[in-house]
């Protein structure tokens, strides 16, 4: 069974700032990794995936995976107030791989 | 990817009694996926609802307290039974989009308010 942590729980930083959030997991046999985000009173929306060790880059936003380590993160670079949000990591949690279990989230907040 | 409209959008209702939510894919998932998320917290699976079969539920989750109706490819519905204060939260139905790669979509939830 998938086991999968977050930190930090929430995170102030100014705008302009480069934000990291963590998230580790257990089942080592994982193939592929997810973060989420959530803006206040609406659903969570797929922000970025990665599927290989290593390093993604989307516009400001980066994921570095791990995965001997069981760890992968999320850096957005130059943040901004739009980016103030609850964000999610999430791994899957069998081999089948529909399923994700998710982290307990970072609230990010971003001051102008 | 793939788009769920869940209603009601809210609700209150009082303990003890159950209420509906229905979930609309605007084309054939094969899975619908039904979590549950306290104040702005993790999302927690429920259960998985394929079509003409039982849903599969998570530890913590019962098919007595919440019934899961899968009766085509575009369409589920979650009932709360005998809903409790501790059952106030948000509920969402997500599913998988064709050629994906498992990304989730979600619905936009259903906010319960039990009193």
């Amino acid at each position: 069974q998938q086991n999968v942590q977050q930190s930090p729980e929430s995170l102030i930083v100014p705008e302009g700032a480069r934000t990291s959030l963590n998230c580790t997991f257990s089942d080592s046999a994982s193939q592929y990794f997810w973060w989420y985000r959530q803006h206040s009173g609406k659903a969570p929306k797929a922000l970025m995936s990665i599927f290989s060790n290593g390093e993604k880059e989307e516009g400001r936003f980066t994921i570095h995976l791990n995965k001997a380590s069981l760890h992968f993160s999320l850096h957005i670079r130059d943040s901004q107030p739009s980016d103030s949000a609850l964000y999610l990591c999430a791994a899957p949690n069998n081999n089948a791989g529909a399923k994700l279990t998710f982290g307990g989230g970072t609230r990010l907040t971003v001051r102008p | 990817s793939v788009l769920l409209y869940q209603k009601p959008n809210r609700d209150i209702c009082q303990s003890g009694t159950s209420l509906k939510i229905q979930c609309v894919a605007d084309s054939q998932v094969v899975s619908m996926f039904w979590y549950q998320q306290f104040q702005e917290q993790s999302l927690m699976l429920m259960a998985t609802a394929n079509e003409g079969s039982e849903a599969t539920y998570e530890s913590g989750f019962t098919k007595d307290k919440f019934p899961i109706s899968r009766p085509n490819l575009t369409f589920s519905t979650l009932t709360v039974n005998n809903a409790r204060p501790g059952d106030s939260s948000i509920y969402f139905c997500s599913s998988r989009g064709l050629g994906g790669r498992n990304t989730l979509y979600f619905g936009a939830g259903t906010r319960l308010s039990v009193l």
